[in-house]
């Protein structure tokens, strides 16, 4: 079974551009979870998505935005970028939300901004 | 709010040496907790979790026990090898039924042959 994919792995973007990340979950899976990882931060949960409907959000402004579709793939969007948006952001997804489930990791997506 | 505290690294070891990576956290009610795992280039893989007081979670030869007591799941390895080199996240999730993971800082680890 193929795992978490994320498209594109790497990225290059200038300030005040917006930029749009993909993750397409494991066949079955129907949550999904982003995260942004960066040196100073951390791993920081960002937003949780189950059935195209927001479920949590981190502590982020609004420059920063989800949605889910009805086959489960997600998208982020990050809108006005600022440096310190250069990170790598991660999905996870898992089949349902709930205390059982694991939680599966894609590579990354890797954002540079200039 | 919720938090995890894990010891500064980088640590490094000999291979066959015993590892043990510390971790406390903080939580209203009983999280749940785990370990991950990222190799160089990759995204995080779960390694090992614990759902209630005194649960131990094992899997690779690692091992954690969940201490209400003294709020800790610290993790432990008994031989590590090259190929454990790596960096290391506690994480808790406390939001029951929500998949937010909160994390540590991460400790990276280098073996030595």
């Amino acid at each position: 079974k193929a795992g978490v994919t994320q498209t594109p792995r790497y990225l290059i973007k200038t300030r005040g551009q917006q930029v749009t990340l993909s993750c397409s979950p494991i066949s079955g899976h129907r949550s999904v979870s982003w995260y942004q990882q960066t040196p100073g931060q951390g791993l920081q949960f960002l937003f949780e998505y189950f059935s195209e409907t927001q479920r949590n959000k981190g502590n982020f402004p609004g420059r920063f935005s989800g949605r889910q579709f009805s086959n489960s793939r997600s998208e982020m969007n990050v809108s006005t970028l600022e440096l310190g948006d250069s990170a790598l952001y991660l999905c996870a997804s898992s089949t349902q939300p709930g205390d059982g489930q694991t939680q599966y990791f894609g590579p990354g997506t890797r954002l540079l901004v200039l | 709010g919720d938090s995890v505290t894990q010891m500064e690294g980088p640590v490094t070891l000999s291979e066959e040496a015993f590892l043990t990576i510390n971790c406390t956290y903080t939580a209203t009610g009983y999280p749940s907790l785990f370990w991950y795992v990222q190799y160089p280039g990759e995204g995080l893989q779960l390694l090992l979790k614990a759902t209630k007081a005194d649960d131990k979670g094992s899997n690779k030869g690692f091992e954690a026990t969940y201490r209400k007591e003294t709020t800790s799941f610290h993790l432990e390895k008994g031989s590590v090898q090259v190929s454990d080199s790596a960096v290391y996240f506690c994480a808790l999730r406390a939001l029951r039924g929500a998949q937010k993971l909160v994390f540590g800082q991460g400790t990276r680890l280098t073996i030595n042959p």
